[in-house]
Order: structure tokens, then C-alpha cells, then sequence
């Protein structure tokens, strides 16, 4: 079975503080994603990585940054943690298929991480 | 740009009737259509997986259909039981962008 891990289930955060949440794929998928979930606004792609070393803004990548240093591991940054970042976040990962625009692949979830910026 | 939409947002229904959950997205330009289930405070888990070119996917009392012309996809869930009580979400790769688009998810309580 796929397995993608979040480190995190729950985080508590201050303000200003740098926020690093970790996410471990170990089906050798070439495609991650980092989601937040807010209710009412939904799912909302946040950074995603189709290769080591590769990424690519979603719709909200704002206070934010990522790395890819291993193709297993994508990572989700926030410099200076602010109260608006209060979510719910989701890694995702699905292979990348030739021919069909690379992201056609079934995706699969992390657990989450719950944040909460005080 | 590519909407994708579900309806009702919430839906309650007495163990062991089958169900219909609804999908809709506006541009018929899809790579696939992707089900998945969601309990509260947890990641999302993938139920089916629909190419373009399919109708249909089954997996035990899950059955997903797949109207691409007419922009729809129905879940259907059969002999509903207590723990099938969650969020289902459906999305969309898109054609034109290669991004995958989530509607806002059905939640559904099936009560004992």
C-alpha cells in the first residue's frame, strides 16, 4: 500500500515562529503536493514538486516555501508563522504518467497536520 | 475554467439504504475523475479512480460512473452502514491546466 506520511498530526505555534512541516512518500512517486483544507473554502493547492530539486506554485503559495532535496521527501515551510495560517494541512503524492499531462495518477493522502498560530 | 461541483452539501440517510452521491464539473476536458473519503480531522483516502475513457469503476458497495459529456459523476453506495458516515470529495484533472480540482464534498451521516 501506498504510504504517505506527515510528521506531524498536531502543531502549536507562536506568531513569527519558522514552521517546517515534513511529508515522506515511499512509493517512489515523482509528483507531491501540499493542500490546506479551511472550511468552506475547501481543498486549496498550496506548492507542488514533479521532480527533486523542481517546484511549482498553486493557487496560494503566499508566506509559504517548499523543498525538495529527496525525491521521497517535500517539505513545507513557513518563515514567519502568521495567525491566517491556522489550517488544516495535506501532502499528497501520485506517479507522474507520460503522454497524459503527468498528473493523472491516483493520489494519495498524508493524515494531515492541524496547525494552530497563537 | 474548470468548477467542479457537489451536491447536496450534506446528506443523512437510515442504515442500509443505497445511496446516490452527485458530482458535477462544467468542462468535459478531463483526464479523470478521482473519489475520495474523508473523517473528520483526517487526510483524504482515495476510493476510485475514473479514466477518461471509462464509465465505470466498482469496488465492494462503491460503484462510480463517469458522464463526461454531460459533466457528471455519480458514487453510489450500496447497503449503507454507520461507518460509511464521512465527507466525500470528488475531483478533476483538468485538460487545459493538468491540475487536479476538488468540489466542496458531500457529508453524509448514515444513522443506525
Amino acid at each position: 500500500d501506498v504510504k504517505v506520511t506527515q510528521s506531524s498530526r498536531y502543531l502549536v505555534k507562536r506568531t513569527g515562529e519558522k514552521v517546517f512541516l515534513e511529508c515522506v512518500q515511499d512509493m517512489d512517486h515523482e509528483n507531491m503536493f501540499w493542500y490546506r483544507q479551511d472550511p468552506g473554502l475547501g481543498l486549496r493547492l498550496i506548492y507542488f514538486s514533479y521532480d527533486v530539486k523542481m517546484k511549482e506554485k498553486g493557487d496560494i503559495p503566499e508566506g509559504y516555501s517548499v523543498s525538495r532535496e529527496k525525491k521521497e521527501r517535500f517539505s513545507l515551510i513557513l518563515e514567519s508563522a502568521s495567525t491566517n495560517q491556522t489550517s488544516m494541512y495535506l501532502c499528497a503524492s501520485n506517479p507522474f504518467l507520460l503522454g497524459a499531462g503527468g498528473n493523472t495518477g491516483e493520489l494519495f493522502f498524508g493524515e494531515g497536520s492541524r496547525l494552530t498560530v497563537l | 475554467k474548470q468548477e467542479v461541483t457537489q451536491i447536496p452539501a450534506a446528506l443523512s440517510v437510515p442504515e442500509g439504504e443505497n445511496l446516490v452521491l452527485n458530482c458535477s464539473f462544467t468542462d468535459s476536458a478531463i483526464y479523470n475523475l478521482q473519489w475520495f473519503r474523508q473523517d473528520p480531522g483526517k487526510g483524504l483516502t482515495s476510493l476510485l479512480l475514473i479514466q477518461s475513457s471509462q464509465r465505470e469503476q466498482t469496488s465492494g458497495r462503491l460503484n462510480a460512473s463517469l458522464d463526461k459529456s454531460s459533466g457528471r459523476s455519480t458514487l453510489y453506495i450500496a447497503a449503507s452502514q454507520p461507518g460509511d458516515s464521512a465527507t466525500y470529495l470528488c475531483a478533476v484533472v483538468a485538460v487545459n491546466t493538468g491540475k487536479l480540482i476538488f468540489g466542496q464534498g458531500t457529508t453524509l451521516q448514515v444513522k443506525p
